[in-house]
């Protein structure tokens, strides 16, 4: 059960819109269609800001927009806001009541 | 309101057992429709899953931790509770309790901050 992989870091200026990707194996991303992100703030606990892939909670901004192709989930965040600045992790259930996170993509509004 | 609050020593031992207690408000952990679960993370790490019970009892494992870990359930006190046994510092971290909900991790308490140190 290996970790996801996401890119340390990534910038976008206010408005702009940036896409952070998770990429997986077909043991997990692959194989379902349970990716989840979490939203983190310093300090603060996770929030979710996607689940089935695609999938907006109640109360998260259409900002927020998921995808899937092959063993890569995407999220990305358009029109960006200053608030949107935060580390951003996926997370994909791999069977068997399994779950792997990825290590986390910080962003940064410039 | 769903809220969820763990609680745990704060300081543990190498060697020794941690134990943490999820306590549920708003929400019956005997309920059929969720699954209750507990992620840590490791000062400045990423995220990392632990393990996940359902009201029945049945329980699922981290493979990398699974035999250092017990998950259960008191549902008269309505709270979920988790063992690490032979802890070291490595298992510093600070461990959330999650609500489960279509195999994402819907709700999450504000976390606990375990240290391991002698």
């Amino acid at each position: 059960q290996s970790a996801l992989t996401q890119p340390p870091s990534a910038s976008g200026s206010p408005g702009q819109s940036v896409t952070l990707s998770c990429t997986g194996s077909s043991s997990d991303i692959g194989s379902y269609y349970y990716v989840s992100w979490y939203q983190q703030h310093p300090g603060k606990a996770p929030k979710l800001v996607i689940y089935e892939v695609s999938e907006r909670p109640s109360g998260v901004p259409d900002r927020f927009s998921g995808s899937k192709s092959g063993n890569t989930a995407s999220l990305t965040v358009s029109g960006l806001q200053p608030e949107d600045e935060a580390d951003y992790y996926c997370c994909s259930y791999a069977g068997s009541n399994k779950y792997v996170f990825g290590a986390g993509t910080r962003v940064t509004v410039l | 309101q769903l809220q969820l609050q763990e609680s745990g020593p704060g300081l543990v031992k190498p060697s020794e057992t941690l134990s943490l207690t999820c306590t549920v408000s708003g929400d019956s952990i005997s309920g059929t429709t969720y699954y209750w679960g507990w992620i840590r993370q490791p000062p400045g790490r990423g995220l990392e899953w632990i393990a996940t019970i359902y009201y029945t009892g049945s329980s699922f494992y981290n493979p990398s931790l699974k035999s250092r870990l017990t998950i259960s359930l008191d549902t008269s006190k309505n709270q979920v509770s988790l063992k690490v046994t032979s802890v070291t510092a490595a298992d510093t971290a600070i461990y959330y309790c999650a609500r489960v909900n279509v195999l994402a991790f819907d709700s999450w308490g504000q976390g606990a901050l375990v240290t391991v140190s002698s």
